[in-house]
C-alpha cells in the first residue's frame, strides 16, 4: 500500500514557467513532509520541508504548500529553470524520535529552454 | 568536507549469491539509514543505524541485514539473492538518529542480480 503518492511520473514545463509538483498521503499520523531532489548518478538531495502546523513554507524559488484536511502537498518552483530538470521526491514521516521515512516514487521534471 | 560515499558503485551478482556493500558517512556524523530503489516503488526504508545499533527497520526481509562500526562506517548485507533485488541501494548519513530528515546521500551501489 503506497502511503505517499505521486500519481504523475513525469512533468515537463517551459523555462521561466511555474512548475506543480503533487504529492497525496493516506496516513493521517504523518506531520512533516519533505523533497528530494535527485540528478542522474547522484543521491537524492534534500530541497525543503513544511510541518504540519504550516500551511506555507518558502525557499527562494521553492515554495511547499500543505493542505493537510485533503492530505495533498505540492512543490511550487518559480521560475523554473532548465538546471531544475531532475527527478523530485515527496517524503513524509509521523511523529516519533523513531520515525522513518516514507517516500513516493518521484516525479521526473524537465524544464525545457 | 567530504560527501557520503559508497563503494562499489557498480555490482553484478548471480541468484543466491550474497553481497555486501559499504557506507561512509560525513566526518562525524553517527546515523546512518539505508534505502532501496527501485522503478517500480520508488525509494523504501530498509534500516537505520546509530552508535552501532539498529534503531529502525523496514519491512524487508531477514535476508537484508547491516551493521555499524565503530567509526560510523556501515555496511548492509544481501544474502541469497533473488532477481528483484536488482536495485540502487542509497545510503544517507546524519549527525544524529531520529533527525528531521536525512540531508545527505551518497551516490548508490547499483546492484544487479541475473
Amino acid at each position: 500500500d503506497q502511503q505517499v503518492k505521486q500519481n504523475s511520473p513525469s512533468l515537463s514545463v517551459q523555462e521561466g514557467r511555474i512548475s506543480i509538483l503533487n504529492c497525496d498521503y493516506t496516513n493521517s499520523m504523518f506531520d512533516y513532509f519533505l523533497w528530494y531532489k535527485k540528478y542522474p548518478a547522484e543521491g537524492p538531495t534534500f530541497l525543503i520541508s513544511i510541518s504540519s502546523i504550516k500551511d506555507k513554507n518558502e525557499d527562494g524559488r521553492f515554495t511547499v504548500f500543505l493542505n493537510k484536511s485533503a492530505k495533498h502537498l505540492s512543490l511550487h518552483i518559480v521560475p523554473s529553470q532548465p538546471g531544475d530538470s531532475a527527478v523530485y521526491f515527496c517524503a513524509a514521516r509521523p511523529t516519533g524520535a523513531n520515525s522513518k521515512l516514507t517516500f513516493g516514487k518521484g516525479i521526473t521534471l524537465s524544464v525545457r529552454p | 568536507k567530504a560527501g557520503v560515499t559508497q563503494t562499489p558503485r557498480y555490482l553484478i551478482k548471480t541468484r543466491g549469491q550474497q553481497v555486501t556493500l559499504s557506507c561512509s558517512p560525513i566526518s562525524g556524523h553517527r546515523s546512518v539509514s539505508w534505502y532501496q530503489q527501485t522503478p517500480g516503488q520508488g525509494l523504501q526504508f530498509l534500516f537505520e543505524y546509530f552508535s552501532e545499533t539498529q534503531r529502525n527497520k523496514g519491512n524487508f526481509p531477514g535476508r537484508f541485514s547491516g551493521r555499524q562500526f565503530s567509526n560510523s562506517r556501515s555496511e548492509m548485507n544481501v544474502s541469497t539473492l533473488e532477481l528483484g533485488d536488482s536495485a540502487l541501494y542509497l545510503c544517507a548519513s546524519s549527525l544524529a538518529s531520529g533527525g528531521i530528515h536525512p540531508s545527505f546521500f551518497g551516490p548508490g551501489t547499483r546492484l544487479t542480480v541475473l
